[in-house]
Formats: structure tokens, sequence, C-alpha cells
């Protein structure tokens, strides 16, 4: 079956670093993305999407790249802050018209 | 703007009792709903969705239920539940109404322990 993100690393970047948090979906037909930022015991909140006519789309700053090519998916965070520690992960909607599937994530740690 | 509520934000119940979490939402008609349930270091495992009230489509066998009695009401129940029901319990919601793949934003959870 689609699959995202299988696996739950961790990052941990200095405060002031940029960071990057990587996710490869299964689906070649997903055509929309969605990047969530979880908080310890906190509802997932949303930061950014992007939809597959798109290979970049920058909001304050996070910035996500798509690589359609290696089904790759990447959140980029500038200036990290101590405010940025949480888990990130995406979602995929593998066919327009069917839920999304969400990978485990990856744990950011910011470090001071 | 929308916001979502859901309700009770923990919960510690005893095996074979009932369930009964709560979610509204506000500042949007006709939406999709969902219920999703997070086990630690894994993703959202699919409950329950519902395009409209009455409809409810389940992903998993399970011993949990949902209803839509309302249109922005999302109900998740059980009558007997099990120690493996533990978990992160997350309500959400979509604009869609029969059409699903729009974004999907999540309500603050609920903590459920079953001793």
């Amino acid at each position: 079956g689609e699959s995202v993100g299988l696996h739950l690393p961790t990052l941990s970047v200095q405060e002031g670093d940029n960071s990057i948090i990587n996710c490869a979906y299964s689906n070649s037909a997903s055509d929309y993305f969605i990047w969530y930022k979880q908080e310890s015991g906190k509802g997932p909140q949303f930061i950014i999407d992007i939809r597959s006519n798109m290979d970049k789309r920058q909001g304050q700053r996070v910035t996500v790249l798509l690589n359609k090519t290696v089904k790759h998916l990447s959140l980029q965070i500038a200036a990290t802050q101590p405010g940025d520690s949480a888990v990130y992960f995406c979602a995929e909607n593998g066919n327009y018209g069917q839920n999304f599937v969400f990978g485990p994530g990856t744990r950011l740690s910011v470090l001071p | 703007s929308q916001t979502i509520h859901q309700w009770p934000a923990t919960l510690v119940q005893p095996v074979g009792s009932p369930l009964s979490l709560e979610c509204t939402v506000e500042g949007t008609s006709n939406p999709n709903l969902y219920w999703y349930r997070q086990a630690a270091g894994r993703g959202l495992q699919l409950l329950f969705y519902s395009v409209g009230i009455g409809q409810i489509s389940s992903e998993v066998p399970q011993n949990l239920s949902a209803s839509r009695p309302q249109d922005r009401q999302f109900i998740l129940s059980s009558k007997k539940l099990l120690l493996s029901d533990s978990g992160f319990y997350l309500c959400a919601w979509s604009v869609g109404g029969t059409v699903l793949g729009y974004t999907i934003y999540f309500g603050e959870g609920s903590w459920l322990t079953v001793v």
C-alpha cells in the first residue's frame, strides 16, 4: 500500500541554524502534500502545503520543496528557534478524492 | 475563522466502561469530519470520516463507533472499552462536503487511558 515517511528520526540543530526535514512518499499519483507541526500533547498544526504542479512554495520562515522525480518532499525552516521544537510530519493525498496518508514524522530538537 | 473543539482533553476510564468523545466545528458549513488515533511514534490512523449528517465511513474494524447527529458535531463512542483503545484521539475537519482531499485541520486531541 501507500507509505509516507515510515521512520521517526530525530534531527538536532543549533538555534539560529537552518533545518531541513525530509519525507519520502511512494504514490506517484499523489497531487497534494501538507506539512504539519505537532508539539507534545497537542494536535497537529498545519504549516504549509504544496500541489504537484509546483516544486517550491515559501511561507514565513518555511519552504517546502517537492521533487516528483524521486518522490521526495522536504521542509526547510530558516533560523530555527526553540519554539520550532516539535514533531513534523508530511501527509499526501494519494489521489484526489481519497483520504490523506500520514507518516510518523521527524522529531526536531533545537539546541541552545 | 473556523475553529474546532474536542473534549474531554484527558480521560481515564476502566476496561469495559463506555466512551464518548465529542467534537464540534465552528465557522463553516457542511464540513468533512474525521476521527484519528495516534499511537506513540507512529502515524495518524484514520478511524472514521463523515461527509454529511448521518453519513459515517469506517476505516478500521474495532469496538469504536462514530456518529454525526448535527452538521458540525462528530462523536466517537464505545460501549465497552478495551485496554488497546488507549491513545491520543484527534478530531479533524476539512472543507468538502462529498469530496475528500482538501486540507485537514486538527483539534487539540483527547488523551484516553484505559485502566
